[in-house]
């Protein structure tokens, strides 16, 4: 259980291009998805909260005209990078939240495997 | 404030024992998480402690003290597949992962 998928594994794009990141989760329902960004070697930075039917709360530093999210239902969210630029080329990886049990809260991320883009 | 802190790299033979470290600080916490991530890939969730003591998972255990602000993984039986980074992560009170930097473990023959 808790299989999170992320489409498509990597991208290689002209400047100026945008490109869409699908998250889905396969086996339960996500209210809640996060986005990270992680550059070589260093840590991952969460970029943005995606909740299901609402808008997005992006993390400060974090162009929201930029980076679209959109997360139309339980098993969805999508990250558009819009006129990409060669220094948004990073390794996105999305999260969410697999329900608990017993009628619990849980709020262990289990991730995508991540895409990787390189805009050119 | 908030900060969360662990060591860069740790270099471990194979077969043997190694303790990763974490230490914290915040006002809310909910619970302190580890993942492994290996090179090019995404994090896999390792374990979850939220209260005081120990919790064992096959190899790995993981360990939590919140009066310290504490927390250790311990791997046994080192094998080359554990050769990644190990990132602690605790939870604050919005429920909001803060994430340490990674710890790059390194096995050897």
């Amino acid at each position: 259980g808790a299989v999170v998928s992320q489409h498509p594994s990597w991208v290689i794009c002209k400047s100026g291009t945008s490109v869409k990141i699908e998250c889905r989760s396969l086996d339960f329902q996500a209210t809640t998805m996060f986005w990270y960004r992680q550059f070589p070697k260093q840590s991952l930075m969460l970029m943005a909260t995606s909740n299901e039917g609402s808008k997005a709360t992006y993390e400060q530093g974090v162009e929201k005209d930029k980076f679209l999210i959109n997360h139309a239902s339980l098993t969805l969210s999508t990250l558009t990078v819009t006129s990409a630029h060669p220094e948004d080329s990073s390794f996105y990886i999305c999260s969410a939240c697999a329900p608990g049990t017993s009628g619990r809260v849980s709020h262990t991320q289990y991730f995508g495997p991540g895409t990787r883009l390189t805009v050119l | 404030g908030q900060n969360i802190d662990q060591p860069t790299e740790m270099t471990a033979t194979e077969g043997a024992i190694v303790q990763i470290n974490c230490t914290y600080q915040t006002s809310g916490f909910n619970g302190l998480f580890w993942y492994q991530q290996h090179a090019g890939e995404a994090p896999t969730f390792l374990s979850y402690n939220v209260l005081d003591g120990l919790e064992e998972k096959g190899r790995f255990s993981s360990f939590l003290s919140r009066s310290k602000g504490y927390s250790y993984l311990l791997l046994k039986e080192l094998q080359m597949k554990d050769s990644a980074s190990y990132l602690c992560a605790f939870s604050d009170s919005n429920y909001q992962l803060i994430w340490g930097a990674g710890t790059k473990l390194i096995i050897k023959p």
